[in-house]
């Protein structure tokens, strides 16, 4: 069964430098999805990054980026030169493509605050 | 406006009650989601549905009915509220499976007392 762990539930960065959050998952499907989403205290859910299990290169948008290891089953978010507004719960989450659902599966989430 | 909306953003109601969480796009994305948010396990799936008349159990469907007869509504029924039901509910949607982003609703807050 498809599963995605996040280990660490919470974390510190100091304003302007890099943090990276943690996203491991497992999957016997060759073909899936990996995403990131972003909640802040207001709730929302706002997506920030999407990489494809055969995309060869690593998904940047912006600020963020995907360290993708496939061997390793890892889907990292790096967030360069953090932003107090960066502070907020980050999720991981996988889509199979097999069996054409659509549906995210998530990991439970790691909470970022950012120092000024 | 366009989007994805939640109604009602805030809900009380007591054990036993039905209640019903709506859900409404204006993408007419044929995919579309019912998820819920507890503290230590993320978002679980709950219901899903690939098109109008089409729907589909997730993680966690016990409890939950619901119905998709127009594309752009998905509603939630909580045919007889329990405290552990007390959660907050996220829809979601989407254009198609593969890469495709899932856009979120604002969340409606349910307290079962």
């Amino acid at each position: 069964a498809q599963k995605i762990t996040q280990t660490q539930p919470g974390m510190f960065v100091q304003e302007k430098e890099a943090v990276t959050l943690d996203c491991t998952y497992d999957t016997s499907d060759q073909s899936y999805g990996l995403f990131w989403y972003k909640q802040p205290s207001s709730g929302e859910m706002i997506f920030l990054i999407y990489q494809g299990s055969y995309d060869e290169q690593n998904a940047t948008e912006g600020r963020y980026s995907l360290n993708f290891q496939k061997a390793r089953k890892s889907a990292n978010l790096v967030i360069s030169a953090s932003q107090l507004g960066d502070s907020a719960m980050y999720f991981c989450a996988m889509r199979e493509v097999s069996g054409n659902t659509g549906k995210l599966i998530f990991g439970q989430g790691t909470t970022l605050q950012v120092k000024p | 406006d366009a989007g994805i909306t939640q109604s009602p953003r805030y809900k009380i109601t007591e054990t036993g009650r039905q209640v019903t969480l709506m859900c409404h796009q204006t993408w007419s994305h044929s995919y579309m989601f019912w998820y819920r948010q507890d503290l230590g396990h993320g978002l679980r799936l709950i219901y899903y549905s690939a098109a109008a008349d089409i729907t589909d159990k997730g993680e966690v469907p016990d409890g939950y009915v619901v119905s998709r007869s127009k594309t752009e509504n998905f509603p939630l029924t909580l045919e007889s509220a329990t405290r552990s039901q007390t959660s907050v509910y996220f829809c979601a949607s989407a254009a198609g499976t593969g890469n495709y982003e899932q856009y979120f609703g604002p969340g409606t807050r349910l307290t079962v007392t």
